[in-house]
């Protein structure tokens, strides 16, 4: 089975521009997250989506922030304008539902060097 | 504000040697969630813990859940090397947040040969 794609692995850019990050989760997961990692912090929920709606969004900076996942499967994340405290590793997750008690399967992570 | 507070933060042991880290909460889980993240990684899930009191094994790893769905610990026997990376616990929320996790910041574990 394979696992969580995310793309790209690494990103630099200059404040004030924008980025995308994708996710692919794991083939029939109708829940999927996006987590912010900051160096040091542990993962922080930035939206839930279950299919393709969004469960929780209270975390998303939407000022910047957007995310949509098409037709309940792939998700893009994106930031626009970066500042310089986005820079962080951002996570995918799914899971195969939202009953309680679900295992989530991470990505790899994109590294986001805002400079 | 982290709602689950990890300790120590930071654990550098020899090889052979054991540790414990600790996952504290003032709130109530469904479920309890342990991972280890290496560098460059995404955190890869160890165990999940459901029921208060529960103990799970996993070769020389113990993961414990209190009897109230507020706390855990993970006990590594005679770590070794393979053992280093940073150690998350996540708390999955109850009822109407099932699905919902809240991370701890993290135990970082070194081991030494």
């Amino acid at each position: 089975e394979a696992g969580v794609a995310q793309s790209p692995r690494y990103k630099i850019i200059e404040k004030r521009q924008s980025v995308a990050f994708w996710c692919n989760p794991i083939s029939g997961h109708a829940t999927l997250y996006w987590y912010q990692q900051i160096l040091g912090q542990g993962p922080k929920l930035l939206i839930q989506f279950q299919n393709n709606g969004v469960v929780d969004d209270s975390q998303l900076p939407k000022d910047r922030f957007s995310a949509e996942r098409l037709k309940g499967v792939d998700s893009t994340l994106k930031i626009q304008p970066a500042k310089l405290e986005d820079s962080a590793v951002y996570l995918c997750a799914s899971s195969l539902v939202r009953t309680g008690k679900e295992t989530q399967y991470f990505g790899p992570g994109t590294r986001l060097l805002v400079l | 504000t982290q709602l689950l507070e990890q300790s120590p933060q930071f654990l550098s042991i020899q090889e052979g040697e054991n540790l414990t880290v600790y996952c504290n909460s003032s709130s109530v889980f469904s479920s309890l969630q342990w991972y280890r993240q290496e560098p460059g990684e995404g955190p890869v899930l160890l165990v999940t813990v459901v029921t208060g009191g529960e103990v799970k094994k996993l070769k020389r790893l113990t993961f414990q859940f209190g009897d109230a769905r507020k706390d855990s610990s993970l006990h590594i026997t005679a770590a070794q090397p393979g053992d280093t990376g940073l150690y998350l616990c996540a708390g999955e929320g109850t009822t109407d947040s099932w699905g919902k996790f809240q991370f701890g910041a993290g135990t970082q574990v070194v081991v030494t040969p």
